[in-house]
């Protein structure tokens, strides 16, 4: 699977958009982008995927660059629930590899009343 | 509806002592997976299954891991002569989906924390 970059942390302001950033240089053209996040003492939560398209659902909106070599998460409007650590996740979908889903670091996210 | 139940939340274990983590998955779903996640880190594949069987096991990080899901619904993670290394959480995650399907998600459980003295 391809290697993501991501900061390690990041704050915002409730109410405001959180943008996330991610690269992905070494993607391929069969893998995915996946985005998971993770609150203190849960497991990780889906968030949303997108190969190439620009996707939205209600949680979030993820909005790939046309090369694919970076995307971007965007959280609408923060909330103080949404203080977590978020990672971007590149994965092939076929064969062993897509068995997994392949962490990194993940940002930090501190959503500040 | 129910999520991925895991149990117990909190494990503390002696170096040497064998250890046994349950995971409940959501009913129906046939793909489950573990997962370690150390200190400060992302979680890390150990193993996969569809319905009874094992299909990857690449994760595992030497023989004193087992996995096991005997009927297709419940799994246990044992790890036999713990050592202090294997402090971590483990989590258990499971999905609707035969892996690997382009959508795919993966539920995750909240993760038991073993602490090995």
């Amino acid at each position: 699977d391809a290697k993501t970059t991501q900061p390690p942390s990041m704050d915002c302001a409730e109410g405001r958009a959180a943008n996330l950033p991610c690269n992905h240089s070494t993607i391929s053209g069969n893998e995915y982008v996946y985005w998971y996040r993770q609150i203190h003492s849960q497991g990780p939560q889906y968030i949303i995927h997108g190969l190439k398209n620009n996707e939205t659902n209600e949680m979030a909106s993820l909005i790939i660059t046309e090369d694919r070599k970076s995307s971007t998460l965007i959280l609408p409007h923060a909330t103080l629930r949404d203080t977590a650590v978020y990672y971007c996740i590149v994965r092939v979908v076929r064969g062993a590899a897509g068995n997994k889903l392949t962490f990194g670091g993940g940002t930090r996210v501190l959503v500040k009343p | 509806g129910a999520g991925v139940s895991q149990s117990p939340r909190y494990k503390v274990a002696k170096r040497g002592q064998d250890v046994a983590l349950r995971c409940d998955p959501i009913s129906g779903h046939v793909s489950l997976f573990w997962y370690q996640q150390a200190l400060g880190q992302g979680p890390e594949f150990l193993t996969y299954f569809q319905n009874e069987a094992q299909l990857d096991k690449s994760g595992l990080p030497s023989d004193r891991f087992f996995a096991e899901r005997p009927e297709g619904s419940v799994s246990t993670l044992k790890i036999q002569r713990t050592q202090q290394e294997d402090s971590a959480v483990y989590l258990c995650a499971s999905s609707p989906y035969r892996i690997p399907t382009p959508g795919d998600t993966q539920y995750f459980g909240p993760g038991t924390r073993l602490t090995v003295l």
